[in-house]
């Protein structure tokens, strides 16, 4: 069946634009996690969804960071007036069940480059 | 905070040879530890995940073991490829969200 997919898979940004992000998660899966992975790094935790609450945001760095999930399915991630420290590559992941006990499944993540 | 450290950050190896990859991490009141797989460009994909309650995990070639006490893992994977090269990440759990090492970087010489 089909994975985690993400768009783009790459986006240049001159610094202070605004980009969206997009997650689709596995059909049915109720978590919803987003990490951003800088190079040479693992991967940072940024926030996480169950259905459409956002539980955690504790990871987002800045308030220019902003995610939602209106309908618990399709997630987006946008980054306001972008700076150069926010480059990374942005991973998003989903778990059937919520909890602690399950595998998170990891989409192919967006690069993202602020010029 | 967690802190999971993994070591080496990179190992190169004939092919045939066995590889151990280790990770530890500080707080051990962890619910899981997974070790993950990642290829140049792609995303992760999940090779072994360990129950806090479990000593290690199998499939394959690979086998996963859990010292929590310690705050200690070890990935073993046996008779190397080249396709096993990638970068090989620990991550833990101590609620819902993954707490991720550096990874280490494996190369197989063919």
């Amino acid at each position: 069946g089909a994975g985690v997919s993400q768009s783009p898979r790459y986006k240049v940004a001159k610094r202070g634009q605004d980009v969206a992000l997009r997650c689709d998660p596995i059909s049915g899966h109720v978590s919803l996690f987003w990490y951003q992975q800088a190079l040479g790094q693992g991967p940072e935790f940024l926030t996480y969804f169950q259905n459409e609450a956002q539980l955690d945001k504790s990871g987002l760095p800045s308030d220019r960071f902003f995610a939602e999930r209106p309908e618990g399915s399709v997630s987006t991630l946008k980054i306001q007036r972008t700076q150069q420290e926010d480059s990374a590559v942005y991973l998003c992941a989903s778990s059937l069940v919520p909890g602690r006990q399950d595998t998170q499944y990891f989409g192919p993540g967006t690069r993202l480059t602020v010029l | 905070k967690q802190e999971v450290t993994q070591i080496p950050a990179a190992l190169s190896v004939p092919e045939g040879e066995n590889l151990v990859l280790n990770c530890s991490f500080t707080d051990s009141a962890i619910y899981n530890l997974q070790w993950f797989r990642q290829d140049p460009g792609k995303g992760l994909t999940s090779l072994l995940l360990i129950q806090s309650s479990q000593r290690e995990q199998t499939s394959g070639r690979l086998n996963a073991s859990l010292d929590k006490s310690s705050g200690r893992s070890t990935l073993y994977i046996a008779a190397s490829q080249p396709g096993d090269s990638a970068t090989y990440l620990c991550a833990v759990s101590n609620d819902y969200k993954l707490s991720f090492g550096a990874g280490t970087t494996v190369t197989v010489r063919a």
